[in-house]
């Protein structure tokens, strides 16, 4: 079974601290998504790799940045938190060519006081 | 573009009542379809997939669905439901073709009543 972990369940920060999410994965996959999840907006697309030092821009990418230097592991950044970036943050992998099927980190909730 | 419409943001049923989660899709081309479930405080895992083939897909716990090309729908049914379906149900949407785009529902709270 493919799994995706995430290094925090639960992560409180102050405004204006950079804030790193990472998180691996140990299927060899290619494809890896950063995306976060409010009541009643369902999922956005963050960020996305598909390759090593390659990265593509999703929905939503205002205030964040992404890394990614090793296959395994995609990390994303908040460069100077803020309160809206307050939510719940997934990430995902999948294999290339693999109709899509993505599959899924625990989450990490995020408060940004 | 792809989009996705959960029809229902909750939806409250007794123990071992059946339940239908509705979901509606646009899209100019063919697609492959997903329903997510989250348990609370959990990530996403898969339900089940329609790829191609027979329009009726089995996932796990019992679910299943149904794909209408010409309504555009994959509606999630389950004849009996359990205290422990309570979660939140994500359909979701892919272009054939594309080569990642995935795009999700707002999602349904499915809250399970004794």
């Amino acid at each position: 079974d493919v799994k995706v972990t995430q290094s925090s369940r639960y992560l409180v920060k102050r405004t204006g601290e950079k804030v790193f999410l990472e998180c691996v994965q140990d299927m060899d996959h290619e494809n890896m998504f950063w995306y976060r999840q409010d009541p009643g907006l369902g999922l956005r697309l963050i960020y996305f790799s598909y390759d090593v030092k390659m990265k593509e821009k999703g929905d939503i990418p205002e205030g964040y940045s992404v890394s990614r230097e090793k296959k395994e592991r995609f990390s994303l950044i908040l460069e100077s938190a803020s309160t809206n970036q307050t939510s719940m943050y997934l990430c995902a992998s999948m294999l290339a060519g693999s109709y899509n099927e993505q599959f899924f980190g625990p989450g990490t909730r995020l408060t940004v006081l | 573009a792809q989009s996705v419409t959960q029809l229902d943001s909750q939806v409250p049923v007794f123990e071992e009542a059946p339940v239908e989660l509705r979901c509606n899709y646009s899209s100019s081309v063919s697609v492959y379809l997903f329903w997510y479930v989250q348990y609370p405080n959990q990530g996403l895992q898969l339900l089940l997939k329609y790829l191609s083939g027979s329009t009726l897909v089995k996932g796990i716990n019992g679910f299943e669905a149904e794909f209408n090309k010409s309504q555009t729908s994959f509606h999630l049914r389950k004849p009996s439901v359990h205290i422990s379906d309570t979660a939140e149900y994500f359909c979701a949407v892919s272009e054939r073709g594309s080569n990642y785009k995935l795009t999700f529902g707002k999602g349904t709270l499915l809250t399970v009543n004794p």
